[in-house]
C-alpha cells in the first residue's frame, strides 16, 4: 500500500496568497484527519471527516481555512488568504473506524511543510 | 473533553539504558492508547498501541503498560540506539471517537552513544 499521501511537501508562497494542501487517504479508510505541527503548539487537530462528512472542524483556526473531501479517495486543505502565522508543517492521516469497535490504526501521512513569506 | 499529558519533554539516556515516558489521560471512557515516533522531517508512526482490555504490551525492545485505574500510561524503551533518537507521542481515543485521538506534547528523546 501506498499509504498516505500528501502534496506537495514543500510550500512556499507569499502572505495573502491561496494555498491548496491536497492529501490521499489509504485505500478503505472512512476517516480523514488534518492536524498542524508547530513548535509552539505541538500537533493540533484541525478538521476530521468521516464517511466524506466533516464531523468536527472546531480546531480550524479562522475563516481563511477550509476543507472539502469531496471523495473518499481526496481531501484538500485550503488557505485564503495566507498569513505568516500559518507557516507549519500540516499532516493528513487517516484510519479505518469500525462501528461500535475499538479505535483502529491512524496513519499519518509526511506532511506538507508550508512557509508564508 | 480528553486531555492528555507527557512527561517528560525531553530525555536524555545512554546507548544500551532504558528511556520511560509516562502519560496520563483524563477520560475514563478512552480505551485505546497508540505511541507515535516521529523522526526529523517525517509524519508520526505508530510503533506499539495497547486497548483497554490488557494491562501490558511487549514489542521486542518496546512495551507499554496501562493503569486503568490510575488513568496513566507508560512507554518503555529498553537497550536503547541512535536509531530511538526522535520524538514520542502518546495519544488516547474512546471508541465513539470516529477515530479521532487526543495526543500529548511528545518528548524528546536524545540517545547519546
Amino acid at each position: 500500500d501506498a499509504g498516505v499521501i500528501q502534496s506537495p511537501r514543500h510550500e512556499v508562497t507569499e502572505m495573502g496568497q491561496e494555498v491548496t494542501l491536497r492529501c490521499k487517504p489509504i485505500s478503505g479508510h472512512n476517516s480523514l484527519f488534518w492536524y498542524r505541527q508547530t513548535m509552539m503548539r505541538g500537533l493540533e487537530l484541525l478538521i476530521y471527516f468521516n464517511n466524506n462528512v466533516p464531523i468536527d472542524d472546531s480546531g480550524m483556526p479562522e475563516d481563511r481555512f477550509s476543507a472539502k473531501m469531496p471523495n473518499a479517495s481526496f481531501s484538500t486543505l485550503k488557505i485564503q488568504p495566507s498569513e505568516p502565522r500559518d507557516s507549519a508543517v500540516y499532516f493528513c492521516a487517516s484510519i479505518r473506524t469500525k462501528t461500535g469497535g475499538l479505535g483502529d490504526t491512524q496513519y499519518f501521512g509526511p506532511g506538507t511543510r508550508l512557509t508564508v513569506l | 473533553g480528553e486531555n492528555v499529558e507527557q512527561h517528560p519533554s525531553t530525555l536524555s539516556v545512554q546507548e544500551g539504558d532504558s528511556a520511560v515516558i509516562k502519560c496520563t489521560y483524563s477520560d475514563s471512557a478512552s480505551n485505546y492508547f497508540p505511541w507515535y515516533k516521529q523522526e526529523l522531517g517525517k509524519g508520526p508512526q505508530l510503533i506499539i498501541d495497547i486497548r483497554s482490555n490488557v494491562g501490558e504490551k511487549k514489542d521486542q525492545r518496546i512495551a507499554v503498560t496501562l493503569n486503568k485505574t490510575a488513568k496513566h500510561f507508560s512507554l518503555h524503551i529498553t537497550e536503547t540506539q541512535p536509531e530511538d533518537s526522535a520524538v514520542y507521542f502518546c495519544a488516547a481515543s474512546s471508541t465513539d471517537s470516529w477515530g479521532k485521538l487526543q495526543f500529548g506534547a511528545g518528548t524528546q528523546v536524545v540517545v547519546t552513544p
